[in-house]
């Protein structure tokens, strides 16, 4: 049980356009779903925290115009990454919690590899 | 805000032999510490976690300690495997619920366990 989904696994997409990445739950609900970035080489960086129903709380230095993050359902959240740059080229991943997963654990989709031209 | 430190970044040792990771953290309100094992472009996987209300947890070859006093806790691997080469991530959490769950991880340590 407790698996994340992440879609799609990997996107290659040209500068100034906007990309969508979703993160599912498929067999708990999520109330709290968790972006992070991952650099290569590097450790994960987390982006925001989203609970369902309610606005992202963003951390410091994260744009949160450019990175637009949703949390509409108890299985569903996406990251949007408006007018990408290269600079936003990295591995996003998510991760979630909620019912009836146990205590405080996070369960991590399988990441996205952006990558802007 | 929570800031965990990780050493060593890369670790190299023999099959069979030991290895041990170390992490520091600074907010006093942690409570909920995990351990990632994470290979090359796949998720990070949880391996072992641990709360303030235990010092020690085993699993088999892997067991953590944590001394909340000190702010530190460690991961051991006894009898490594080379299925044990991966990239390891120590990380620290409020433990509460929302935004008080988010975590906050080290910097990784590279693990290469050699023949």
């Amino acid at each position: 049980g407790a698996v994340v989904s992440q879609h799609p696994s990997r996107v290659i997409c040209k500068s100034g356009t906007s990309v969508k990445i979703e993160c599912r739950s498929l067999d708990f609900q999520a109330t709290t779903m968790f972006w992070y970035r991952q650099f290569p080489k590097k450790s994960l960086m987390l982006m925001a925290t989203s609970n369902e129903g309610s606005k992202a709380t963003y951390e410091q230095g994260v744009e949160k115009d450019k990175f637009l993050i949703n949390h509409a359902s108890l299985t569903l959240s996406t990251l949007t990454v408006t007018s990408a740059h290269p600079e936003d080229s990295s591995f996003y991943i998510c991760s979630a919690r909620g019912y009836p997963t146990p205590g405080n654990e996070q369960f991590f989709g399988p990441g996205t590899r952006l990558t802007v031209l | 805000g929570e800031n965990v430190e990780q050493h060593p970044s890369t670790l190299s040792v023999q099959e069979g032999d030991s290895a041990v990771i170390k992490c520091t953290y600074s907010d006093s309100a942690s409570n909920y510490f995990p351990w990632y094992k994470q290979e090359l472009g796949k998720r990070p996987q949880l391996i072992i976690d641990i709360r303030s209300n235990v010092g020690e947890k085993k699993d088999q070859r892997i067991a953590v300690t944590l001394n909340k006093t000190a702010k530190h806790f460690s991961l051991h691997i006894t009898e490594t495997q080379p299925e044990d080469s991966a990239v390891y991530f120590c990380a620290a959490s409020p433990g509460g619920a929302g935004t008080a769950s988010k975590l906050t991880f080290g910097t990784g340590t590279r693990l290469q366990v050699t023949l």
